[in-house]
């Protein structure tokens, strides 16, 4: 069965340093999603990605992140300066909504857990 | 309170018992998802509710989703200690983008 893959699984990093967090989607699907969870928290939405460019982002995406499909298979989540509040699990998802009309699951990746010193 | 609150917080059930999860949210939706959790695991997707749907059923879990009262409920029946996890209800909004809102979630422990 078609499943979200992410690497690493873990990464630690110090405050300050950048991050990429890397996430294959199921091949066929169209729309692309981080979302994270801070240790004991709910899953937030961080942002939301399809025909090549962001179609909606939370209050936490922030200029520090940034969101990038750099070929066909692959979708980066990158912190440009990672502060100790980063320190989460961040997900990866992906479903094969088409635009405008019925919606489907979200299949959601393993997770990255990042832990900034 | 927010979007997407499970209750109870916490379930402890014996196994072989029935276990049901309650959600609700505030407003309007395409669909509502429920998923699993094992500790410090990845989220695994259960089911999926559409807004014009008021039950639905895979395999020993059953959804029901009223659209009147903005509230689900999850029925997991003759529960296996294997059902020990996290379960989280998911909105996706009516308007916008397929974000979902997660609730906070319920934890399970079924005990053999």
């Amino acid at each position: 069965e078609p499943e979200v893959t992410q690497t690493p699984s873990h990464q630690v990093t110090q405050m300050g340093q950048e991050v990429i967090l890397r996430c294959v989607p199921i091949s066929n699907h169209l729309y692309f999603y981080w979302y994270r969870q801070i240790l004991g928290q709910k899953v937030e939405f961080l942002v939301s990605f399809y025909n090549n460019e962001i179609s909606e982002k939370s209050e936490i995406f922030d200029d520090q992140f940034s969101v990038e499909r750099p070929d066909g298979s692959n979708f980066t989540l990158k912190i440009r300066s990672t502060k100790l509040e980063d320190s989460a699990m961040y997900f990866c998802a992906s479903s094969g909504n088409l635009a405008g009309l019925s919606s489907y699951e979200q299949y959601f990746g393993p997770g990255t857990r990042l832990t900034v010193t | 309170s927010q979007q997407g609150e499970e209750d109870p917080q916490a379930l402890s059930i014996q196994e072989g018992e029935n276990a049901t999860m309650n959600c609700s949210y505030k407003t309007s939706i395409n669909n509502l998802q429920w998923y699993r959790q094992n500790s410090g695991r990845g989220l695994v997707h259960l089911i999926l509710i559409r807004s014009n749907e008021r039950e639905k059923h895979s395999g020993r879990l059953r959804v029901t989703l009223d659209t009147s009262k903005k509230s689900s409920s999850l029925l997991i029946t003759a529960s296996r200690a294997a059902d020990t996890a996290s379960y989280f209800c998911a909105t996706e909004r009516s308007s916008g983008y397929s974000t979902l809102t997660f609730g906070k979630g319920t934890m399970l422990l079924v005990s053999p």
